[in-house]
């Protein structure tokens, strides 16, 4: 069964408006954490925002917001006042695990378009 | 300074070869990973290795062989390749293990089987 769901393959957003990329994960953990990276044209990750379980306050980095409603298990991205260079696939994450160890594993993506 | 290097960018090769990715980090962090990404962009975990231990093997064939020489490197070498492991394949390190710590990515090898 999968874990992460993102079920927006691809966004179109206008320049300047917000958009939200949602994300529904499954977890029967107490404890773990919730990411979003970003994958432009270019090819690399880069690590956008952290979310832990346990947290009360939505995470903020910049124009990235994380809403997370833990009891519908969703953790969607809202990126605030677009621009072009967001345009990329975007990939929501959960981190599981234990003292033996912890993995991230990762949703299906979605391509977010930002048009001029 | 690249904090997490990986070579070569890119790799083709026929099948049945061996061929091997090496992977640096220069961020003192503990543990290291190998994921693969394949041609829809879906990113799987192959394998952590935490001090050089490795702590998570996700069912990879065993042609599929990583080393960690030390704490800073952590190598793919893969046997008999075959053209279903043409993919990007991606190393990443965490400062730790715990479920707050977020990945450092390398570059990615792009492998071409033919």
């Amino acid at each position: 069964a999968q874990k992460i769901t993102q079920t927006q393959p691809g966004m179109f957003v206008q320049e300047k408006e917000a958009v939200t990329l949602d994300c529904t994960y499954d977890t029967s953990d107490q404890s773990y954490g919730l990411f979003w990276y970003k994958q432009p044209s270019s090819g690399e990750m880069i690590f956008l925002i952290y979310q832990g379980s346990y947290d009360e306050q939505n995470a903020t980095e910049g124009r990235y917001s994380l809403n997370f409603q833990k009891a519908r298990k969703s953790a969607n991205l809202v990126i605030s006042a677009s621009q072009l260079g967001d345009s990329a696939m975007y990939f929501c994450a959960m981190r599981e695990g234990n003292t033996g160890g912890f993995k991230t594993i990762f949703g299906a993506g979605t391509r977010l378009f930002v048009k001029a | 300074d690249t904090a997490v290097s990986q070579t070569p960018k890119y790799l083709v090769t026929q099948m049945g070869n061996d061929k091997s990715i090496k992977c640096e980090q220069n961020l003192g962090h503990d543990t290291m990973y190998w994921y693969k990404q394949d041609s829809k962009k879906f990113l799987k975990i192959m394998f952590s290795y935490n001090n050089k231990e490795l702590i998570i093997n996700e069912t990879v064939p065993n042609r599929f062989s990583p080393k960690s020489p030390d704490k800073a490197h952590l190598n793919l070498h893969i046997n008999s390749l075959e053209l279903g492991d043409s993919a990007v394949y991606f190393c990443a390190s965490s400062q730790a293990s715990g479920q707050e710590e977020k990945l450092f990515f390398g570059s990615g090898t792009q492998l071409s089987v033919l």
